[in-house]
């Protein structure tokens, strides 16, 4: 079983659309839930990540954390052309910032 | 203020060939980390690099990987004797300090575009 498990899509969407991008995670260890953003041919960078269950909001992205149940959710309001990327969702240790535990990501399409 | 800079950007290597990649952490970062992208996959940690050190390479292959920071240059990921299973992008991601607590601005690691090896 994979550590973090997300569905790889693609998920194709009209513009203005609201994206729910999920992820599972199997290690209730874990306390960083990160979701990065990649685009093609690019380094991925951080969006945003939470520490405890519940809600982080940052702009049109609102992360999402479920620890009773794993799960780890992103939701994008309005979503534009320019959000179109791959998606990933990461775990870590409080001890171990450095080895960043990643799902396989999904890849999001946003339709003009 | 220049990102996370690695080169070459695209690699082609025969089987067999030794494929060097570099990294040049983003100024003021001393900690540097390899990440390996299979086709279709997530990242995977490598190795953890600090100044001449080696910190943590639990990701590392036992066999033909090898990674290096010297005090000076960039930091350095060598593949020998590649095979097809190699072909891969590879990240380098560097921080300000050791990254340990919350992915927080002073300790968030920033990745570099990747560096795409094609073993033909």
């Amino acid at each position: 079983q994979k550590e973090v498990e997300q569905d790889p899509g693609p998920l194709s969407v009209p513009e203005g659309a609201i994206v729910s991008l999920n992820c599972t995670y199997s290690n209730s260890a874990f306390q960083y839930f990160m979701w990065y953003r990649q685009y093609s041919r690019k380094g991925p960078e951080l969006l945003m990540y939470t520490y405890s269950s519940g809600n982080k909001e940052d702009g049109r992205f609102t992360a999402q954390v479920d620890k009773s149940s794993k799960y780890i959710s992103l939701f994008i309001r309005d979503s534009q052309p320019s959000d179109s990327a791959t998606y990933l969702c990461a775990t870590q240790f409080y001890s171990s910032a450095s080895k960043i535990i990643f799902g396989s990501g999904t890849r999001l399409s946003i339709r003009p | 203020n220049a990102g996370v800079m690695q080169n070459p950007r695209h690699l082609v290597r025969r089987r067999g060939q030794e494929a060097r990649l570099r990294c040049s952490p983003m100024k003021g970062h001393s900690h540097v980390y390899w990440y390996r992208q299979l086709p279709e996959e997530g990242l995977k940690f490598m190795v953890y690099l600090q100044k001449e050190n080696i910190i943590d390479e639990s990701g590392m292959p036992k066999e033909r990987f090898s990674a290096e920071f010297p005090k000076e240059g960039p930091s350095i990921l060598r593949i020998q004797q590649v095979v097809r299973g190699d072909s891969a992008a590879y990240f380098c991601a560097s921080s300000p300090s050791t990254g340990t607590g919350a992915p927080s601005s002073g300790n968030t690691i920033y990745f570099g575009e990747g560096s795409w090896l094609t073993v033909v």
